[in-house]
């Protein structure tokens, strides 16, 4: 089966510009998640759908953050204006459901760098 | 929030050795997860446990559920130079968003 595609895989900004990420999941995946991987630390979740629904964004900072899940299948995420502490890697995953037995699929991420 | 604590931090090893490394919570988790990484991609599981005191292999790899819930450790035997990379333990806590925590991650190298 395909694997959770995201694009681009690469973007460089400069700081207070806007950018947004875009993920597919991998095919009849209700649950779609976004993290943040700063260099040297692991995945930090910042949002979760449950089909188009949000479960979880407590970690999203939504005074710059935006994601949405309008059809239940892609989604993007948004960050306007960003500032240099977002220069990370964002990768998104996806799970048939959102149970702990169900596990997470990562796509290879999209690097941003803030100039 | 919770935060996982993963050691070593980075380990430099022959090729043929085995390895542990090893993650702990101050809170309780239902699930482990270990997922390696390379460099630009993304986390690949390795290893899911599910239940206290579990213990699970999957090839040259083995990983236990701590039985305080608490902890988990990965062992990877006879080391080969494809294990280089950096392995990340993962915990999902009780409740209905079940959010994944990471650890900050082992770097392995092997040397030939």
């Amino acid at each position: 089966e395909a694997g959770v595609a995201q694009s681009p895989r690469y973007k460089i900004i400069e700081k207070r510009q806007s950018v947004a990420f875009w993920c597919n999941p991998i095919s009849g995946h209700a649950t779609l998640y976004w993290y943040q991987q700063i260099l040297g630390q692991g995945p930090k979740l910042l949002i979760q759908f449950q089909n188009n629904g949000v479960v979880d964004d407590s970690q999203l900072p939504k005074d710059r953050f935006s994601a949405e899940r309008l059809k239940g299948v892609d989604s993007t995420l948004k960050i306007q204006p960003a500032k240099l502490e977002d220069s990370a890697v964002y990768l998104c995953a996806s799970s048939i459901t959102g149970s702990s037995n169900q596990p997470q699929h990562f796509g290879d991420g999209t690097r941003l760098s803030i100039l | 929030g919770q935060q996982l604590n993963q050691s070593p931090q980075s380990m430099f090893i022959q090729e043929g050795e085995d390895v542990s490394m090893n993650c702990t919570s101050s809170s309780i988790f239902n699930t482990w997860l270990w997922y390696k990484q390379d460099p630009g991609e993304g986390p690949v599981l390795l290893i899911a446990l599910y239940k206290a005191g579990e213990l699970t292999s999957n090839g040259r790899l083995t990983a236990q559920f701590g039985i305080t819930r608490k902890d988990s450790f990965l062992n990877i035997s006879a080391s080969i130079p494809s294990d280089v990379g950096i392995y990340f333990c993962a915990g999902q806590s009780p409740g209905s968003a079940r959010q994944l925590t990471f650890g900050s991650g082992t770097q392995l190298t092997v040397l030939p």
